[in-house]
Protein backbone atom coordinates (compact mmCIF):
# COMPACT_ATOMS: atom_id res chain seq x y z
CA UNK A 1 0.00 0.00 0.00
CA UNK A 2 1.19 3.50 -0.78
CA UNK A 3 1.86 5.24 2.27
CA UNK A 4 1.28 8.83 0.50
CA UNK A 5 0.11 9.39 -3.29
CA UNK A 6 -0.68 12.09 -5.41
CA UNK A 7 -2.04 12.42 -8.32
CA UNK A 8 -1.37 13.41 -11.20
CA UNK A 9 2.19 12.48 -11.44
CA UNK A 10 3.15 14.76 -14.38
CA UNK A 11 1.17 17.50 -15.57
CA UNK A 12 2.00 19.51 -18.53
CA UNK A 13 -0.27 22.91 -19.38
CA UNK A 14 0.24 26.69 -20.57
CA UNK A 15 0.25 29.52 -19.25
CA UNK A 16 -2.57 30.77 -17.40
CA UNK A 17 -5.02 27.86 -16.92
CA UNK A 18 -6.25 26.41 -13.11
CA UNK A 19 -4.80 23.23 -12.19
CA UNK A 20 -5.35 21.29 -9.07
CA UNK A 21 -2.63 18.66 -7.72
CA UNK A 22 -4.21 15.86 -5.18
CA UNK A 23 -2.55 13.81 -2.49
CA UNK A 24 -3.85 11.41 0.03
CA UNK A 25 -1.86 9.56 2.53
CA UNK A 26 -2.93 6.22 4.77
CA UNK A 27 -1.05 6.79 7.73
CA UNK A 28 -2.89 8.09 10.01
CA UNK A 29 -1.38 11.04 10.38
CA UNK A 30 -2.50 14.59 11.88
CA UNK A 31 -0.36 16.72 9.61
CA UNK A 32 0.09 17.21 5.57
CA UNK A 33 2.49 19.71 4.07
CA UNK A 34 3.18 20.83 0.31
CA UNK A 35 6.69 21.54 -0.81
CA UNK A 36 8.06 23.00 -4.25
CA UNK A 37 11.61 21.99 -5.67
CA UNK A 38 12.72 24.23 -8.30
CA UNK A 39 15.37 23.83 -11.36
CA UNK A 40 18.21 24.35 -8.96
CA UNK A 41 17.09 21.26 -6.92
CA UNK A 42 15.53 23.46 -3.79
CA UNK A 43 12.61 21.90 -1.96
CA UNK A 44 10.90 24.03 -0.36
CA UNK A 45 7.88 24.19 2.43
CA UNK A 46 4.87 25.89 0.92
CA UNK A 47 2.15 25.32 3.46
CA UNK A 48 1.16 22.56 6.08
CA UNK A 49 -1.53 21.45 7.62
CA UNK A 50 -3.05 19.83 11.24
CA UNK A 51 -5.52 18.64 11.60
CA UNK A 52 -7.57 20.45 8.91
CA UNK A 53 -6.11 23.90 9.90
CA UNK A 54 -3.28 26.03 8.01
CA UNK A 55 -0.28 26.20 10.37
CA UNK A 56 1.93 27.39 7.50
CA UNK A 57 2.18 29.41 4.60
CA UNK A 58 5.47 30.79 3.39
CA UNK A 59 5.23 33.46 1.05
CA UNK A 60 3.91 31.49 -1.60
CA UNK A 61 1.58 33.54 -4.23
CA UNK A 62 -2.42 33.84 -3.60
CA UNK A 63 -2.56 31.75 -6.82
CA UNK A 64 -1.87 29.03 -4.60
CA UNK A 65 -4.57 27.42 -2.53
CA UNK A 66 -4.23 24.26 -0.38
CA UNK A 67 -7.50 22.58 0.55
CA UNK A 68 -7.38 19.74 3.26
CA UNK A 69 -11.38 18.42 3.13
CA UNK A 70 -9.98 15.56 5.60
CA UNK A 71 -6.89 14.74 7.45
CA UNK A 72 -5.64 12.36 4.78
CA UNK A 73 -5.98 14.49 1.89
CA UNK A 74 -4.17 17.93 0.80
CA UNK A 75 -5.33 19.01 -2.36
CA UNK A 76 -3.52 21.70 -3.93
CA UNK A 77 -4.66 24.53 -6.34
CA UNK A 78 -2.97 27.01 -8.89
CA UNK A 79 -4.99 29.64 -10.20
CA UNK A 80 -3.10 31.79 -13.15
CA UNK A 81 -0.54 29.02 -13.87
CA UNK A 82 2.78 31.33 -14.77
CA UNK A 83 6.54 29.78 -16.44
CA UNK A 84 7.97 29.97 -13.00
CA UNK A 85 5.63 27.58 -11.59
CA UNK A 86 7.22 24.95 -13.08
CA UNK A 87 8.62 22.59 -10.88
CA UNK A 88 7.95 19.09 -8.82
CA UNK A 89 5.51 19.74 -5.92
CA UNK A 90 5.77 16.91 -2.80
CA UNK A 91 3.13 16.37 -0.45
CA UNK A 92 4.08 15.00 2.80
CA UNK A 93 2.77 13.81 6.03
CA UNK A 94 3.68 13.43 9.80
CA UNK A 95 2.64 12.62 12.93
CA UNK A 96 2.77 16.14 15.10
CA UNK A 97 2.48 19.47 14.13
CA UNK A 98 5.16 21.19 11.94
CA UNK A 99 7.47 18.34 12.53
CA UNK A 100 11.05 17.60 11.11
CA UNK A 101 10.71 14.10 11.99
CA UNK A 102 9.84 11.25 9.72
CA UNK A 103 7.94 13.14 7.33
CA UNK A 104 6.98 10.50 5.14
CA UNK A 105 7.08 12.49 1.18
CA UNK A 106 4.74 11.23 -1.68
CA UNK A 107 6.48 10.36 -5.24
CA UNK A 108 6.00 14.12 -6.67
CA UNK A 109 4.29 16.07 -9.61
CA UNK A 110 6.09 17.47 -12.21
CA UNK A 111 4.42 20.49 -13.07
CA UNK A 112 5.41 21.75 -16.27
CA UNK A 113 3.68 25.54 -17.61
CA UNK A 114 4.45 25.99 -21.33
CA UNK B 1 16.30 26.12 10.63
CA UNK B 2 20.14 26.91 11.44
CA UNK B 3 22.50 27.46 8.49
CA UNK B 4 24.41 24.45 7.56
CA UNK B 5 26.93 23.52 5.05
CA UNK B 6 27.77 20.22 4.07
CA UNK B 7 30.21 18.85 1.32
CA UNK B 8 28.31 18.97 -1.98
CA UNK B 9 29.63 15.20 -3.14
CA UNK B 10 31.47 12.38 -2.15
CA UNK B 11 32.58 9.10 -3.80
CA UNK B 12 32.55 5.59 -2.59
CA UNK B 13 32.86 1.99 -3.31
CA UNK B 14 30.76 -0.71 -2.20
CA UNK B 15 31.30 -2.25 0.71
CA UNK B 16 32.94 1.29 2.66
CA UNK B 17 31.73 2.86 5.43
CA UNK B 18 30.65 6.28 4.51
CA UNK B 19 30.63 9.81 6.67
CA UNK B 20 29.04 12.59 5.61
CA UNK B 21 29.84 15.70 8.02
CA UNK B 22 27.76 18.45 8.56
CA UNK B 23 28.09 22.11 9.88
CA UNK B 24 26.11 24.08 11.89
CA UNK B 25 27.56 26.78 13.91
CA UNK B 26 24.52 28.66 15.12
CA UNK B 27 22.63 25.67 16.51
CA UNK B 28 20.24 27.13 18.91
CA UNK B 29 19.42 24.58 22.10
CA UNK B 30 16.43 23.10 21.09
CA UNK B 31 17.44 22.51 17.67
CA UNK B 32 17.56 18.58 16.62
CA UNK B 33 19.88 17.24 13.91
CA UNK B 34 17.92 15.43 10.76
CA UNK B 35 19.08 13.65 8.20
CA UNK B 36 17.10 12.82 4.72
CA UNK B 37 18.04 10.98 1.89
CA UNK B 38 16.32 11.70 -1.91
CA UNK B 39 16.83 9.22 -4.85
CA UNK B 40 16.07 10.78 -8.73
CA UNK B 41 13.00 11.28 -9.10
CA UNK B 42 11.22 10.84 -5.78
CA UNK B 43 10.36 12.38 -2.27
CA UNK B 44 12.90 12.93 0.53
CA UNK B 45 13.09 10.05 2.99
CA UNK B 46 13.93 10.40 6.74
CA UNK B 47 16.88 8.38 7.90
CA UNK B 48 17.55 9.36 11.42
CA UNK B 49 17.16 12.64 14.06
CA UNK B 50 19.16 13.29 17.24
CA UNK B 51 20.15 15.80 20.07
CA UNK B 52 23.12 14.76 21.38
CA UNK B 53 25.50 12.18 21.67
CA UNK B 54 24.62 9.23 19.45
CA UNK B 55 22.12 7.31 17.83
CA UNK B 56 22.03 4.43 15.73
CA UNK B 57 19.20 2.58 13.82
CA UNK B 58 18.89 -0.34 11.53
CA UNK B 59 20.23 2.43 8.44
CA UNK B 60 22.50 4.68 9.93
CA UNK B 61 24.67 6.46 12.70
CA UNK B 62 24.49 9.76 13.83
CA UNK B 63 27.26 11.05 15.75
CA UNK B 64 27.52 14.82 17.26
CA UNK B 65 30.05 16.25 19.39
CA UNK B 66 29.40 17.64 22.59
CA UNK B 67 28.95 21.03 21.22
CA UNK B 68 27.14 20.20 18.38
CA UNK B 69 28.25 22.79 16.00
CA UNK B 70 28.87 19.65 13.97
CA UNK B 71 27.03 16.47 13.01
CA UNK B 72 28.07 13.08 11.23
CA UNK B 73 26.16 10.65 9.47
CA UNK B 74 27.58 7.31 8.91
CA UNK B 75 26.46 4.74 6.63
CA UNK B 76 28.13 1.29 7.07
CA UNK B 77 28.82 -0.71 4.21
CA UNK B 78 27.20 1.44 1.75
CA UNK B 79 25.78 -0.25 -1.70
CA UNK B 80 24.81 0.88 -5.17
CA UNK B 81 21.49 1.06 -3.48
CA UNK B 82 22.80 4.31 -1.34
CA UNK B 83 23.84 6.63 -4.36
CA UNK B 84 21.56 9.68 -3.50
CA UNK B 85 21.69 13.18 -2.08
CA UNK B 86 21.95 13.46 1.68
CA UNK B 87 20.24 16.43 3.78
CA UNK B 88 21.56 17.85 6.95
CA UNK B 89 18.76 19.49 8.38
CA UNK B 90 19.28 21.35 11.88
CA UNK B 91 15.79 23.02 13.57
CA UNK B 92 13.17 21.97 15.53
CA UNK B 93 9.96 22.69 13.25
CA UNK B 94 9.44 22.55 9.51
CA UNK B 95 9.20 26.54 9.93
CA UNK B 96 10.62 28.69 6.83
CA UNK B 97 11.86 25.26 6.10
CA UNK B 98 14.13 24.53 2.85
CA UNK B 99 16.30 21.59 2.02
CA UNK B 100 19.55 23.14 0.83
CA UNK B 101 21.63 21.59 -1.95
CA UNK B 102 22.39 18.50 0.09
CA UNK B 103 25.67 15.90 -0.24
CA UNK B 104 25.57 14.03 -3.65
CA UNK B 105 27.03 10.39 -2.50
CA UNK B 106 27.86 8.25 -5.73
CA UNK B 107 28.94 4.68 -4.85
CA UNK B 108 30.79 2.80 -7.43
CA UNK B 109 31.45 -0.99 -7.71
Amino acid sequence: DTAVSQTPKYLVTQMGNDKSIKCEQNLGHDTMYWYKQDSKKFLKIMFSYNNKELIINETVPNRFSPKSPDKAHLNLHINSLELGDSAVYFCASSQGRESLREQYFGPGTRLTVT
Amino acid sequence: LAKTTQPISMDSYEGQEVNITCSHNNIATNDYITWYQQFPSQGPRFIIQGYKTKVTNEVASLFIPADRKSSTLSLPRVSLSDTAVYYCLVGRNTDKLIFGTGTRLQVFP
